[in-house]
């Protein structure tokens, strides 16, 4: 079965950490370049992140840039963001996609980020 | 400076058709885009990869009822035939070297 299904999301205090995973399934995982995409309640979708196929060409939003890395283990089809130093505007179901085009989405995962 | 530009909302009769419009910001009339669905409370679903010259990708499953088309800077979803699951929020997307962007989204009532 084709999917993707994302995991770690949940309640962190302002400034803190948390660590995202998509597993990726039914494709070849490697041959994709791979996105996060975010979405705050009640707003539309923000791009928030992109990785080559290789892992070697990264790019970031600039509302994440210095605070989130995406990384990716082609070995084990699996896609991570790495967020650090939360904000309240970073609360948001996040959610991977392959490609830039977003071809195929995960469920999402849950991010809030309040004291 | 890369921008979608998309309607708040739009509205068509059960059975008819509707055509959504996404404009790209000046100089940037030869990208693709991509239409998504997002129907209330759920994820979103990817329906169609929309070249310049109009050709298009729709995703696995996509109905017929969904087409696409370009002209210039304009990028349209049509939906004929509309049903009630057609009502949804659908968002243009593109992408470039260093970034994605996101139309604001078209809420689509049917009525």
């Amino acid at each position: 079965q084709v999917q993707l299904v994302e995991s770690g999301g949940g309640l962190v205090k302002p400034g803190g950490s948390l660590r995202l995973s998509c597993a990726a399934s039914g494709f070849t995982f490697s041959d994709y370049y791979m996105s996060w995409i975010r979405q705050a309640p009640g707003k539309g979708l923000e791009w928030v992140s992109y990785i080559s196929s290789s892992g070697s060409t990264i790019y970031y939003a600039d509302s994440v840039k210095g605070r989130f890395t995406i990384s990716r283990d082609n070995a084990k089809n699996s896609l991570y963001l790495q967020m650090n130093s939360l904000r309240a505007e970073d609360t948001a179901v996040y959610y991977c996609a392959r490609g830039t085009a977003a071809t195929l989405w995960g469920q999402g995962t849950l991010v809030t980020v309040s004291s | 400076q890369l921008v979608l530009t998309q309607s708040p909302s739009a509205s068509a009769s059960l059975g008819a058709s509707v055509k959504l419009t996404c404009t790209l910001s000046s100089g940037h009339s030869s990208y693709a885009i991509a239409w998504h669905q997002q129907q209330p409370e759920k994820g979103p679903r990817y329906l169609m990869k929309l070249n310049s010259d109009g050709s298009h990708s729709k995703g696995d499953g996509i109905p017929d009822r969904f087409s696409g088309s370009s002209s210039g800077a304009e990028r349209y979803l049509t939906i004929s035939s509309l049903q009630s699951e057609d009502e949804a929020d659908y968002y243009c997307q593109t992408w470039g070297t260093g970034l994605g962007v996101f139309g604001g989204g078209t809420k689509l009532t049917v009525l």
